[in-house]
C-alpha cells in the first residue's frame, strides 16, 4: 500500500497567518484528497487535489481559504489561510493507488492549533 | 445528500464477547470502507466491500454490505483488548472516490 507522509505533523499558530500543509506519497497515485477532523469529531472532505488544474472544493470549503496545489501525481499542498481558533483541527490527505482497487489511505495527519 | 450513521457511537465490551457495529447511508452506493483509527494516529484501513453481499473477514473482525438495505455490518468476535480504537465507515459519494464518514464508533474492551 501506499505510504503517505505530511509535514508538519503539528504546528501551533497565531491568529490570521497562514500554514502549508505538504502531503508526499511514495509511488504514483490516481487521486488525492484533503479532509479535516475536528477534535473528537468524524472527518470531512474538503477538496479533490487535481493534477494541475484547480482543485475541486466540497460545500463549505472555498478556495480562498484553503488553496491547495497538486503540481505532479506525488505531491500536493494544502494551505489553510488567514487562520482562526475554528481552524484547529487535525488535517489528512489521502491518496487513491493505481492497483488498489479503490482503496483510500491516509496521511498520519496534521494536528494544527490556532491561538 | 449522503448521510452515513453508525451506532452505536460508543461500545464498552468485555473481553471474549461479541457486538455489531451497523453503518446505515442514506442514498446508493456500491462501495463502503471500514477504517480503525487509534487516539492520536491516522486512519488505518481495515475493509473494502465493493459489491452487495461481499462478506470480507480479518482476525476478529468481519465486514459485510447490503447494499440493498444501505447497510454494513462490522462483526467482532471474542473481542480482545488490543481492538480498542474507534471504527469509522465511510461510504463513496457516487462513484467519485470522495468519502463521506460516519461519526464513529469508540471501542473499549475491558479485561
Amino acid at each position: 500500500s501506499a505510504v503517505i507522509s505530511q509535514k508538519p505533523s503539528r504546528d501551533i499558530c497565531q491568529r490570521g497567518t497562514s500554514l502549508t500543509i505538504q502531503c508526499q506519497v511514495d509511488s504514483q497515485v490516481t487521486m488525492m484528497f484533503w479532509y479535516r477532523q475536528q477534535p473528537g469529531q468524524s472527518l470531512t472532505l474538503i477538496a479533490t487535489a487535481n493534477q494541475g488544474s484547480e482543485a475541486t472544493y466540497e460545500s463549505g470549503f472555498v478556495i480562498d481559504k484553503f488553496p491547495i496545489s497538486r503540481p505532479n501525481l506525488t505531491f500536493s499542498t494544502l494551505t489553510v489561510s488567514n487562520m482562526s481558533p475554528e481552524d484547529s483541527s487535525i488535517y489528512l490527505c489521502s491518496a487513491i493507488e493505481w492497483s488498489s482497487y479503490n482503496e483510500q489511505f491516509f496521511g498520519p495527519g496534521t494536528r494544527l492549533t490556532v491561538l | 445528500e449522503l448521510k452515513v450513521e453508525q451506532n452505536p457511537l460508543f461500545l464498552s465490551m468485555q473481553e471474549g464477547k461479541n457486538y455489531t457495529i451497523y453503518c446505515n447511508y442514506s442514498t446508493t452506493s456500491d462501495r463502503l470502507y471500514w477504517y480503525r483509527q487509534d487516539p492520536g494516529k491516522s486512519l488505518e484501513s481495515l475493509f473494502v466491500l465493493l459489491s452487495n453481499g461481499a462478506v470480507k473477514q480479518e482476525g476478529r473482525l468481519m465486514a459485510s454490505l447490503d447494499t440493498k438495505a444501505r447497510l454494513s455490518t462490522l462483526h467482532i468476535t471474542a473481542a480482545v483488548h488490543d481492538l480498542s480504537a474507534t471504527y469509522f465507515c465511510a461510504v463513496d459519494k457516487g462513484g467519485s472516490e470522495k468519502l463521506v464518514f460516519g461519526k464513529g464508533t469508540k471501542l473499549t474492551v475491558n479485561p
